[in-house]
């Protein structure tokens, strides 16, 4: 299995530019969710889904926006970056309505906005 | 006020020294559960330990050991014996629900880095 699967692994934005960071999972997760990583700042979550059609917010909602049409993708979308969004993004995966199950990651998005 | 807490920020201790991780946490929620993640310089989150919050039994792999302290909201992480291999990043998170009900959210502490030196 490949687990969970993100793309691209580095990417540089101008400041105003619109992206698409993909997540894809293959093991029926019904829980996924992204966080970002900030040096000294832990990883925060920006927001979450239990389900397809179902999302909500997470810490850092704000500049981000997110859908989830099938079971296996939550992509997370930047409409307008900015260079407060350099960050390193992670996706997660979780069985359930993320519980104790355990959480898959994926391997990580290098994000610069310049 | 933070729901994880781990205060220490960075860590430097000579191999085979045994070390200790501080975790704190913060909750309202009655069913939760605890992890520990480690993340070592190539970036990937390895997964380590799942706690629920009914089970206070202390828990030991290999090196590694964690006790699980619910009257003083604690799950600290004790590597015995240090290797070099041990240096990463380390991260407590906490799985509970904001309201008592409904999704589970997991947040993470701050990190603390280990450093072994040889």
């Amino acid at each position: 299995n490949a687990g969970v699967t993100q793309t691209p692994k580095f990417q540089v934005l101008k400041t105003g530019q619109s992206m698409t960071l993909q997540c894809a999972q293959d093991m029926n997760h019904e829980y996924m969710s992204w966080y970002r990583q900030d040096p000294g700042m832990g990883l925060r979550l920006i927001h979450y889904s239990v389900g397809a059609g179902i999302t909500d917010q997470g810490e850092v909602p704000n500049g981000y926006n997110v859908s989830r049409s099938t079971t296996e993708d939550f992509p997370l979308r930047l409409l307008s970056a900015a260079p407060s969004q350099t960050s390193v993004y992670f996706c997660a995966s979780a069985r359930g309505t993320g519980a104790g199950y355990g959480y898959t990651f994926g391997s990580g998005t290098r994000l610069t906005v310049v | 006020a933070q729901k994880v807490t781990q205060a220490q920020t960075e860590i430097s201790v000579v191999e085979k020294e045994d070390v200790t991780l501080d975790c704190v946490y913060e909750t309202r929620d009655t069913t939760y559960y605890l992890f520990w993640y480690k993340q070592p310089p190539s970036g990937e989150l390895v997964f380590l330990i799942r706690r629920n919050s009914f089970d206070e039994q202390n828990e030991i792999s290999g090196r590694y050991s964690w006790n699980f302290q619910k009257s003083t909201s604690s799950f600290n992480f004790t590597i015995t014996a240090s290797q070099v291999v041990d240096s990463a990043v380390y991260f407590c998170a906490l799985s509970d629900r904001v309201s008592g009900a409904g999704s589970y959210q997991l947040t993470f502490g701050k990190g603390t880095k280990l450093s072994v030196i040889p």
